[in-house]
C-alpha cells in the first residue's frame, strides 16, 4: 500500500556521546552546502554551511565535512545534549540556479538520558 | 520580532474556500520563498521572488498564487485547495548578492488542513 509518510533515518545517541548525521548529495555542480535543524512544531534553524572550496568547517560543538568525489557531506554533533534532538537536515545549493535549495529527506536524531 | 514571522500558524479550511498566508521578513533581505514540507516528501520549493520579481515557479498548480508587493511581504493565496495540499507551508528569506544566494532564514511554518 502508499506510504502514509516518510520513514525518516533515526540516529539515536547516549547523551554526550557524539553525533554522526550523513547525507548524500546529488549534483556534482553544487556548489554551496547548508545543514538546517528542526525542532517539532518549529522551522528550520540554520546550523552550519559550507562552500565547495573547503572540506571541513568548525562550529560551535558541530563540525561539516564535505567529500565532493564521493557528493557526501556529513555533521558531527559534539557532546550530544537533549536539546540536540530534532530532524537535520542537508540542503544544496543546486547550480546553475544559484537560488534553489534542495533539501534531503533527514534525519531524526533522538538523545537518550 | 522575530527574523521571519508567519500567520497563521495554523488554518483549517475547506476546499472551496479562499484564504491567504502571510509572511514579513524584518531581515532586509532581497529574496524571498515559499517552501511546502509534507509528511509524503522532502522540502519542497514552490516560488523565488527577488526584489518582488518572481524567478522562479516550481510547477505548482494554480490553486496557489503567490504575491509579493515588496521585498519584505510574501503573501500566498489558496483557492479551491485539495486534501493533499494539507502541508507545513514555510516561508524563507535571504540576501542575493550578484546571483548567490546566502544561507535561507524560516519562519515557523503555517500549518494547513483541507477538508
Amino acid at each position: 500500500g502508499e506510504s502514509v509518510g516518510l520513514h525518516l533515518p533515526t540516529l539515536s545517541v547516549q547523551e554526550g556521546d557524539n553525533s554522526i548525521i550523513n547525507c548524500a548529495y546529488s549534483n556534482s555542480a553544487s556548489d554551496y552546502f547548508i545543514w538546517y535543524k528542526q525542532e517539532s512544531g518549529k522551522g528550520p534553524q540554520f546550523i552550519i554551511d559550507i562552500r565547495s572550496n573547503m572540506d571541513k568547517r568548525q562550529g560551535q560543538r558541530v563540525t561539516v565535512l564535505l567529500n565532493k568525489t564521493v557528493k557526501h557531506l556529513s555533521l558531527q554533533i559534539a557532546a550530544t545534549q537533549p536539546g540536540d534532538s530534532a530532524v537535520y537536515f542537508c540542503a544544496e545549493n543546486y547550480r546553475p540556479d544559484g537560488q534553489n535549495f534542495v533539501f534531503g529527506p533527514g534525519t531524526r536524531l533522538s538523545v537518550l538520558p | 520580532e522575530t527574523g521571519v514571522t508567519q500567520t497563521p500558524r495554523h488554518l483549517v479550511m475547506g476546499m472551496t474556500n479562499k484564504k491567504s498566508l502571510k509572511c514579513e521578513q524584518h531581515l532586509g533581505h532581497n529574496a524571498m520563498y515559499w517552501y511546502k514540507q509534507s509528511a509524503k516528501k522532502p522540502l519542497e520549493l514552490m516560488f523565488v521572488y527577488n526584489f518582488k520579481e518572481q524567478t522562479e515557479n516550481n510547477s505548482v498548480p494554480s490553486r496557489f498564487s503567490p504575491e509579493c508587493p515588496n521585498s519584505s511581504h510574501l503573501f500566498l493565496h489558496l483557492h479551491t485547495l485539495q486534501p493533499e495540499d494539507s502541508a507545513l507551508y514555510l516561508c524563507a528569506s535571504s540576501q542575493v548578492t550578484g546571483g548567490n544566494t546566502g544561507e535561507l532564514f524560516f519562519g515557523e511554518g503555517s500549518r494547513l488542513t483541507v477538508l
